[in-house]
């Protein structure tokens, strides 16, 4: 059964621009979830999708946003770079809501210089 | 607000030197409790989920155990292969299903 997989593996840009990170959940999850994980804050939750609505969400600024398609594939959107959003972007997935274990993707390395 | 810590923040072991990784938490009414293991460059990989005070989960050579305010990570005989980082996280009532991640304990295993 395949993982939950994430494209690109590596992205650099530029301040200024922005980006959009794809995730594919595991076959038969419904619910993807994102997280940053940088050296000096860890790893912090950014939203949660289920059914294409996000229905949780963290302490982040509106520049990050994302979407859920009916096939349950997720994107993730960052506005206007700026260079402390360098960090690897994880994508989690789970059956659905009432299930807890998430499981990662290998994640998203975001380089903005 | 949901508090996770970890420590040590690192521990070098030596082939077969037992030891244990602790996680403290503050939530809100717990509904789970994860630990991870990340190597370098990779996502996170589940490990294991303990629900209530008392639960013991057991794979291979790693033992996690649940207290009321934390948690055990066992690591028995260690071997090269279980170097990594072990991430906790509590999934709390009040905060819907996210994860609140310590910052995590690198584990140097030497042969």
């Amino acid at each position: 059964k395949a993982g939950v997989t994430q494209t690109p593996r590596y992205l650099i840009k530029t301040r200024g621009q922005q980006v959009t990170l794809s995730c594919s959940p595991i076959s038969g999850h419904r619910s993807v979830s994102w997280y940053q994980q940088t050296p000096g804050q860890g790893l912090q939750f950014l939203f949660e999708y289920f059914s294409e609505t996000q229905r949780n969400k963290g302490n982040f600024p509106g520049r990050f946003s994302g979407r859920q398609f009916s096939n349950s594939r997720s994107e993730m959107n960052v506005s206007t770079l700026e260079l402390g959003d360098s960090a690897l972007y994880l994508c989690a997935s789970r059956l659905g809501l009432a299930a807890n274990e998430q499981f990662f993707g290998p994640g998203t390395r975001l380089t903005v210089l | 607000e949901d508090q996770v810590t970890q420590s040590p923040e690192a521990l070098r072991l030596q082939e077969g030197e037992s030891s244990s990784l602790n996680c403290s938490y503050t939530v809100s009414g717990l509904r789970g409790l994860f630990w991870y293991r990340q190597d370098p460059g990779k996502g996170p990989e589940f490990l294991f989920t303990l629900y209530s005070a008392g639960e013991e989960k057991e794979k291979e050579r790693l033992k996690a155990t649940l207290t009321k305010k934390e948690s055990f990570l066992h690591i028995t005989a260690p071997k090269p292969e279980d170097s990594a980082t072990y991430l906790c996280a509590v999934q709390a009532g009040a905060a819907g299903n996210k994860l609140t991640f310590g910052g995590g304990t690198r584990v140097l295993v030497k042969p």
